[in-house]
């Protein structure tokens, strides 16, 4: 089973709208964390929020808030008003206490902010 | 603070040959992951390397591989080179035992090789 599950392949937004990009995850593990990197033409993996398994609040940093529902098993990445620079690829991630360092990574979203 | 540095940017080899490429981590980090990007995919986990030592492999065959150095820099072979190799690699590094899941990896900007 896939450990991580993006069902979006493509996404646009209107510049200045607000943006949902899904993400669940599969785990059996009781200590994980919920990562989502932006990856721009460039290549480069950019870090962009951080989510604990524990933490009882959704995180957030700047316009990007992380919709974390447990239960459902879900990570959502909400983006709130997209500019264009936010156009890039989106991987959502996970690390699990127990089975090493690596990062599970889904296939990606790519999103194109529409002037 | 220098981030993760990768060489070379491009590289261009032919089916059969051996490619290596090259990460620096970031000053005080002693782990160094390799992913490998294929077009359209996402990030396949390769190998990690702590202190020195191989600690992880994902599922890839025996030609790739790699070491770290006492500088905690590491290197990727690939040996026998296939067309399905040619992909973005990326390195990222971490520092174990400091509470760090919460900054997620620092990444480079990658390798992008082609096999022709």
């Amino acid at each position: 089973a896939q450990k991580i599950t993006q069902t979006q392949p493509g996404m646009f937004v209107q510049e200045k709208e607000a943006v949902t990009l899904d993400c669940t995850y599969d785990t059996s593990d009781q200590s994980y964390g919920l990562f989502w990197y932006k990856q721009p033409s460039s290549g480069e993996m950019i870090f962009l929020i951080y989510q604990g398994s524990y933490d009882e609040q959704n995180a957030t940093e700047g316009r990007y808030s992380l919709n974390f529902q447990k239960a459902r098993k879900s990570a959502n990445l909400v983006i709130s008003a997209s500019q264009l620079g936010d156009s890039a690829m989106y991987f959502c991630a996970m690390r699990e206490d127990n089975t090493g360092n690596q990062f599970y990574f889904g296939t990606g979203t790519s999103l194109t902010v529409i002037p | 603070e220098a981030g993760v540095t990768q060489s070379p940017t491009h590289l261009i080899k032919t089916r059969g040959q051996q490619a290596t490429l090259r990460c620096s981590p970031i000053s005080g980090h002693t782990s160094v992951y390799w992913y490998q990007q294929a077009l359209g995919l996402g990030l396949q986990f390769l190998l990690w390397y702590d202190e020195g030592e191989e600690r992880n492999r994902g599922n890839f065959p025996p030609r790739f591989s790699g070491r770290q150095f006492p500088n905690y820099s590491s290197e990727l072979n690939v040996n026998a080179l296939e067309l399905e190799d040619s992909a973005l690699y990326l390195c990222a590094s971490d520092s174990q035992g400091l509470g760090t899941w919460a900054y997620g990896y620092t990444f480079g900007s990658g390798t992008r090789l082609t096999v022709v």
